[in-house]
């Protein structure tokens, strides 16, 4: 089976600080990752994955996201918050495989970021 | 660029009546999901369908619950006798089949209350 944990239920951050919101994974082999970003009573908007190569992936709105495969880990990082990034924000984790199971995603419970002015 | 349309965006109803929702993906993907959103939680998965053919169902979907895609574009997601604890927001997404790699676009979701 497949598990994702986001350790941190919130994240404060001071805008212009860098951010970090952290995500570990278990799954079965290697793993394809997500970071999904929803704001309230919005679905989810895709901001990046990873599925093979460069360890650091780059994505939508400036974010971005290390891949490190020894820590399972894919921390969702950026240099610069801004208020407007203040959201939940879920990593998810598909496993590369074949069969039952194949396509669905399991994610996190989420991370509130909040971006104080 | 149209993403994927669900309707309704809310819907209140009491405890053992039927409830039908849709989902409208993005007009190239052949990949449908449903997912479930509880309250403090992260999306659950339902059920998939690639076209018409419904591949991979969750153990939560119930008896209750019945999802089809009957002509391979929309998608429907039936609850029969609601509970209380299907209040939720019910989530579609929708890909295209770029391999195994391909991503999963996101509608703005149902939000089901049940009295």
């Amino acid at each position: 089976a497949q598990s994702v944990a986001q350790p941190e239920d919130q994240v404060n951050v001071a805008e212009g600080n860098p951010l970090t919101v952290k995500c570990t994974y278990s799954v079965s082999g290697n793993p394809y990752l997500f970071w999904y970003v929803q704001y309230p009573n919005r679905g989810l908007q895709f901001l990046l994955k990873y599925i093979t190569g460069d360890n650091l992936v780059k994505g939508s709105y400036g974010f971005e996201a290390e891949f490190n495969k020894s820590q399972t880990s894919f921390h969702l990082k950026k240099p610069s918050a801004l208020v407007s990034d203040s959201a939940l924000y879920f990593c998810a984790v598909r496993g590369v495989y074949s069969g039952a199971g194949s396509y669905q995603l399991t994610f996190g419970k989420g991370t509130k970021l909040s971006v104080i002015p | 660029d149209t993403g994927v349309s669900q309707d309704p965006r809310h819907k209140i109803t009491k405890r053992g009546q039927n409830v039908t929702f849709r989902c409208d993906p993005i007009s190239e993907h052949n990949r449908l999901y449903w997912y479930r959103q509880t309250l403090g939680q992260g999306p659950e998965f339902l059920t998939y369908f690639q076209n018409e053919a419904q591949l991979e169902k969750s153990r939560l979907l119930s008896d209750r619950f019945s999802a089809e895609r009957p002509k391979g574009s929309f998608s429907t997601l039936e609850i029969q006798r609601t509970e209380q604890g299907d209040s939720a927001m019910y989530l579609c997404a929708s890909s295209s089949t770029g391999g195994i790699t391909d991503t999963q676009y996101f509608g703005p979701g149902t939000r089901l209350t049940v009295l």
